[in-house]
């Protein structure tokens, strides 16, 4: 099945510096990319929606500036967090989406800890 | 606008025996809905899925969900527990919507617990 792997698993950095997870498709290409937060026991809360050579679009709420979202190509979409602060810590899940299917697949996960 | 709730944040169960977890959706449109897995440290897994065909949805690892439209639901079923199944599961609804972004929307979560 397709596969979407997502790195780094796991980061810790220092309250002010920058950090930029990738997702990328490995076997098909990913039209549309979305990029989710999920707090400690909590649901996924859809962050932005990413369309390859456009900009993304981003839900209510989210800093655009904070979270910067570029989707280059068709395999690879990366997420920049900049300027993080510890409340930027959290559980970052990026998912991919051939075309119309419906279906998405979904990488690892990153988890974020910002000291 | 579309939202869906989970009705159970936990739910435990024995090994072997049956497991429901609940859904309720609310929907403008016709909706599509979902049942992802999580287990710790993994990314999400598609269980199955309602796209307006069958209202009663067979899955993998022999989960299925029926969709009743009159109680809007979709809960979650499976006869007989097993160890693995421990994990979170989402219900998720689609946002098929006039914008037909397919964007999904997601519920709170239902943590199922496993004993042996």
């Amino acid at each position: 099945g397709a596969v979407v792997s997502q790195h780094p698993s796991r980061v810790i950095c220092k309250s002010g510096t920058s950090v930029k997870i990738e997702c990328r498709s490995l076997d098909f290409q990913a039209t549309t990319m979305f990029w989710y937060r999920q707090f400690p026991k909590q649901s996924l809360m859809l962050m932005a929606t990413s369309n390859e050579g456009s900009k993304a679009t981003y839900e209510q709420g989210v800093e655009k500036d904070k979270f910067l979202i570029n989707h280059a190509s068709l395999t690879l979409s990366t997420l920049t967090v900049t300027s993080a602060h510890p409340e930027d810590s959290s559980f970052y899940i990026c998912s991919a989406r051939q075309g119309d299917n419906e279906k998405l697949f979904f990488g690892s996960g990153t988890q974020l800890s910002v000291l | 606008a579309q939202s869906v709730t989970q009705l159970d944040s936990h739910v435990s169960v024995s090994e072997g025996t049956p497991v429901l977890l609940r859904c309720n959706y609310s929907s403008s449109y016709s909706p599509s809905l979902f049942w992802y897995v999580q287990h710790p440290n993994k990314g999400l897994q598609l269980l199955l899925k309602y796209t307006s065909a069958a209202t009663l949805v067979k899955g993998i690892n022999g989960f299925e969900a029926e969709f009743k439209k009159s109680e809007t639901s979709f809960h979650l079923t499976k006869p007989s527990a097993h160890m693995s199944d421990a994990a979170e599961y989402f219900c998720v609804v689609s946002d098929r919507g006039s914008s037909n972004t397919g964007k999904l929307i997601f519920g709170q979560g239902t943590t199922l617990q496993v004993k042996p």
